[in-house]
């Protein structure tokens, strides 16, 4: 079956770039969408469609989708961006339909 | 705006069923599929499946298949997840997310705890 790997965890410091990475045979040929969850909150979509904000997003956060890995990139970062970020695309060739990937926390040194 | 508020925590037995709702408001609730998601404890998310308010198609992940049931109640508009045979593992937040496009979420309900006890 189709799998989504993360890193754990991935640090950066205030004002620096943080990039979150996705990893899954030929996802590039996927749309990857991303959350992302605060502690005891519901998830909030911060990128859709690979590359795509939705409207309130700040443009700091971007993503990218190529070959085996979709990043999610966090420019200028900031202590409110410490936070889960989960990976997620529908694929109707497995049974899960919807996959996550395992998250990724972002620590802001 | 569009919202999704959903019940209350629950507290089960091993073996009982939960009725999980909600409630949504800001759209056309048939113009959108209603998934659910869940979570356990210091875990990631976990797509348990999705339905067709328009027509009641359904779509659950494979491995609860038979022990889920999702419908929607169009006069109310709001949709309930039923997991049934309820395992100390079943223990989670559940979520239920507005499917926007075809294959992704843009709006959220604040999550539902539910407790598996033995």
């Amino acid at each position: 079956s189709y799998v989504l790997t993360q890193p754990p965890s991935v640090s950066v410091a205030p004002g620096q770039t943080a990039k979150i990475t996705c990893e899954g045979n030929n996802i590039g040929s996927k749309s990857v969408h991303w959350y992302q969850q605060k502690p005891g909150q519901a998830p909030v979509l911060v990128v859709f469609d690979d590359s795509d904000r939705p409207s309130g997003i700040p443009e700091r956060f971007s993503g990218s989708n190529s070959g085996n890995t979709a990043t999610l990139t966090l420019s200028r970062v900031e202590a409110g961006d410490e936070a889960a970020y989960y990976c997620q695309l529908w694929d109707s060739n497995t049974d899960h339909h919807v996959l996550f990937g395992g998250g990724t926390k972002l620590t802001v040194l | 705006q569009v919202q999704l508020v959903q019940s209350g925590t629950e507290v089960k037995n091993r073996g009982a069923s939960v009725k999980v709702s909600c409630k949504a408001s800001g759209y056309m609730f048939g113009s959108n599929g209603i998934s659910w998601a869940r979570q356990a404890p210091g875990q990631g998310l976990e797509w348990v499946g999705w339905i067709s308010p328009h027509n009641g198609d359904t779509k659950y992940a494979e491995k609860f298949q038979g022990r889920v049931t999702m419908t929607t109640d169009i006069s109310t508009n709001t949709a309930y997840m039923e997991l049934r045979t309820l395992r100390s593992d079943d223990t989670a937040v559940y979520y239920c997310a507005r499917v926007f496009g075809v294959d992704h979420f843009d709006s959220w309900g604040q999550g539902t705890l539910v407790v598996v006890s033995s």
